[in-house]
């Protein structure tokens, strides 16, 4: 089954700086990649998501990159605020498979004033 | 669009009971839901996944006796913890994909803190 590898497990950025998570996956087959922010007790929330049919998608201040060949993808977040603080989770899926996700083990993001 | 929510938000029960958890799209129709489990400081993980009118799919390593799924509209699904332990105690989201939009999203709830005693 797909395996997501998901790095770094914390970062610590100064406000206005910007950050970078990353993630790996090994099912070629997949072809879809959300990025979920959970705040403390909540719920995931999805911020933004990747088709294996694109290479870069952007929102904001937010942008997702993929590279199919190495098989990983990445989340940037530029100016970040303090409320982007939380934990964010990459995630790998493909049709035939359910429709399934495969999380990767989070990054809990800190952004210090 | 694309609320899901879960009912209760909270529960604290006695060692040997059995709670109920709801989960409901708000303004779309759901024909798969999943269901996931996380622990503290930990990544989610998918326990079942639930389709409308059918059984639901039970990951390995997931009691389909002691987690009871039912997906009997296109809008709400349950899971039944049975028979609780202190083991059993964790978040317990779950997540609704939207068979109208993409082919993959899936938006979640809230989530339930189960605490057993």
């Amino acid at each position: 089954g797909e395996n997501v590898e998901q790095h770094p497990s914390t970062l610590s950025v100064q406000e206005g700086d910007s950050a970078v998570i990353k993630c790996t996956y090994s099912d070629s087959a997949s072809n879809y990649f959300p990025w979920y922010k959970q705040e403390l007790g909540k719920g995931p929330q999805l911020i933004i998501d990747i088709r294996s049919n694109v290479g870069e998608k952007k929102d904001q201040r937010i942008a997702v990159t993929l590279n199919k060949t190495a098989k990983h993808f990445s989340l940037h977040i530029t100016e970040t605020q303090p409320e982007d603080s939380a934990v964010y989770f990459c995630a790998g899926g493909f049709k035939g498979g359910g429709n399934k996700l495969t999380f990767g083990t989070g990054t809990q993001l800190k952004v210090e004033l | 669009g694309a609320v899901v929510s879960q009912h209760p938000s909270r529960v604290i029960c006695k060692s040997g009971t059995s709670v109920k958890i709801e989960c409901r799209s708000l303004d779309f129709q759901a024909t798969t839901m999943f269901w996931y489990r996380q622990f503290p400081k930990q990544s989610l993980m998918l326990m079942a996944t639930s389709n409308e009118g059918s059984k639901a799919t039970y990951e390995q390593g997931v009691e389909k006796d002691k987690f009871l799924i039912n997906h009997a509209s296109l809008t709400l699904s349950t899971l039944t913890v049975t028979s609780a332990h202190p083991e059993d105690s964790s978040f317990y989201i779950c997540s609704a994909r939207d068979a109208s939009g993409g082919e993959n999203e899936q938006f979640f709830g809230p989530g339930t803190r189960l605490t057993v005693l």
